[in-house]
């Protein structure tokens, strides 16, 4: 079956340091893949979405990478900083006008 | 100026009753969904709309019954509510019907708490 998976302990790092979350999926091949950040109590957020042929997206302090051979995308955050602390979803797409959501991650980044 | 709203952001409600979600779109999006955000945080889509047009029915229990009176609303009733239905239901809209290469926007949920 299809599966997403992110780490689903939390991620803490020190204010300045880089953060590096995961994203493996398997039994997919997916056509794009997104990044969404969710604060409590809040909806998700879209930030990032990259295509298959595509390596590598930034956008200010983000940087997305899509390895479709690995199957794994890897959410990179540099300088972070306390207020990026929040949850982090993947979402691939599946096909059929569907976008389908990891789990999530917790970052926390601490001053 | 709230792009997806939804009302109500609390639902405390007892087993077996009837409830209604309303949510509603200001972009002039063309697609909105459900989607249901269980205890573990798992985000599942459960219905989409594409200009009032049904696209996606995912295996939901047939007491979930979206209705879209025109392409700016999307609501949820469910009918004869149960324990399980307690979660955060999230409505979202997008430009398009491209699917995974469409940006969704999202609203600040709907707390159902079934006692």
């Amino acid at each position: 079956s299809q599966k997403i998976e992110q780490n689903s302990e939390a991620l803490n790092i020190q204010e300045g340091k880089t953060a590096t979350l995961t994203c493996n999926y398997t039994n997919y091949s997916p056509a794009y893949l997104q990044w969404y950040r969710q604060d409590p109590g809040r909806g998700p957020v879209f930030l990032l979405l990259i295509r298959e042929n595509e390596k590598e997206k930034r956008k200010e302090r983000l940087k997305v990478t899509f390895d479709t051979t690995l199957k794994q995308s890897l959410f990179h955050i540099t300088a972070s900083q306390p207020a990026d602390s929040a949850t982090y979803l993947c979402a691939l797409d599946r096909g059929f006008q569907k976008l389908v959501f990891g789990t999530g991650t917790r970052l926390l980044v601490s001053p | 100026d709230t792009a997806v709203s939804q009302t109500p952001k609390y639902l405390v409600t007892q087993m077996g009753n009837d409830k209604s979600i309303k949510c509603e779109q200001n972009l002039g999006h063309d697609t909105m969904y459900w989607y249901k955000q269980d205890s573990k945080k798992f985000l599942k889509i459960m219905f989409s709309y594409n200009n009032k047009e049904l696209i996606i029915n995912e295996t939901v229990p047939n007491r979930f019954s979206p209705k879209s009176p025109d392409k700016a609303h999307l609501n949820l009733h469910i009918n004869s509510l149960e324990l399980g239905d307690s979660a955060v239901y999230f409505c979202a809209s997008s430009a398009g019907l491209a699917g995974g290469q469409e940006t969704q926007y999202f609203g600040p949920g709907t707390r159902l708490l079934v006692l």
